[in-house]
């Protein structure tokens, strides 16, 4: 099967501009998460789907992130306005939801550097 | 709120060598499921193994298995027979069944380098 995608790769960007991240899960995954992971640390969760709702977004910056999921399928992460501190790793994964005990499956990451 | 610790930065082992890491969790939660996730520079997070939490023997997947103490909340990783392509952050998480789909809590990692 297919793995999560993700794009793009890298990006470098300035302060106080504009970025967005895209994902699109493993086929038949209804649920999809975005983590952050700063340099040295674990990922940490900012939003998780549940087909095209949002069920937890309780550590997402929502004055300058926001993130969708239109149709249930692919997702964009977006950070306005950009700050030092948002550089990460940015990863995405996918779950089949309904199994109890199902692994998260991760894409390769989106590295954000913000100067 | 689940919390899960790792106390080792770094870790070095030579090549063919067994090296064990450590992973500490603190739960109120009885069911729950316990990872083991291997990251290399290329940044994809790989699931290296895991144990659920109702089963008593410890699992293993050819040179990886895991020590779980479910009274001491410990669940430790060993890995024989270390090989080069070993070398990565490896991360211990902790993953429960909430209502909508499972919620994955990390450790902070511990970087494993595997020398010839």
């Amino acid at each position: 099967e297919a793995g999560v995608a993700q794009s793009p790769r890298y990006k470098i960007i300035e302060k106080r501009q504009s970025v967005a991240f895209w994902c699109n899960p493993i086929s038949g995954h209804a649920t999809l998460y975005w983590y952050q992971q700063i340099l040295g640390q674990g990922p940490k969760l900012l939003i998780q789907f549940q087909n095209n709702g949002v069920v937890d977004d309780s550590q997402l910056p929502k004055d300058r992130f926001s993130a969708e999921r239109l149709k249930g399928v692919d997702s964009t992460l977006k950070i306005q306005p950009a700050k030092l501190e948002d550089s990460a790793v940015y990863l995405c994964a996918s779950s089949f939801y309904s199994a109890y005990n199902s692994p998260l499956h991760f894409g390769n990451g989106t590295r954000l550097t913000v100067t | 709120a689940q919390t899960v610790t790792q106390s080792q930065p770094e870790m070095s082992v030579q090549e063919a060598e067994t090296v064990t890491l450590s992973c500490t969790y603190d739960t109120s939660e009885n069911n729950y499921y316990l990872f083991w996730y291997k990251q290399p520079p290329s940044r994809q997070m790989i699931l290296v193994i895991r144990q659920e939490a109702y089963k008593q023997q410890n699992a293993t997947e050819n040179r990886f298995s895991v020590n779980f103490q479910k009274a001491a909340k410990s669940f430790s990783l060993k890995i024989s027979d270390s090989q080069l392509g070993d070398t990565a952050m490896y991360f211990c998480a902790f993953m429960k069944h909430v209502e909508y789909g499972n919620k994955l809590v990390f450790g902070a990692g511990t970087i494993l380098r595997v020398k010839s």
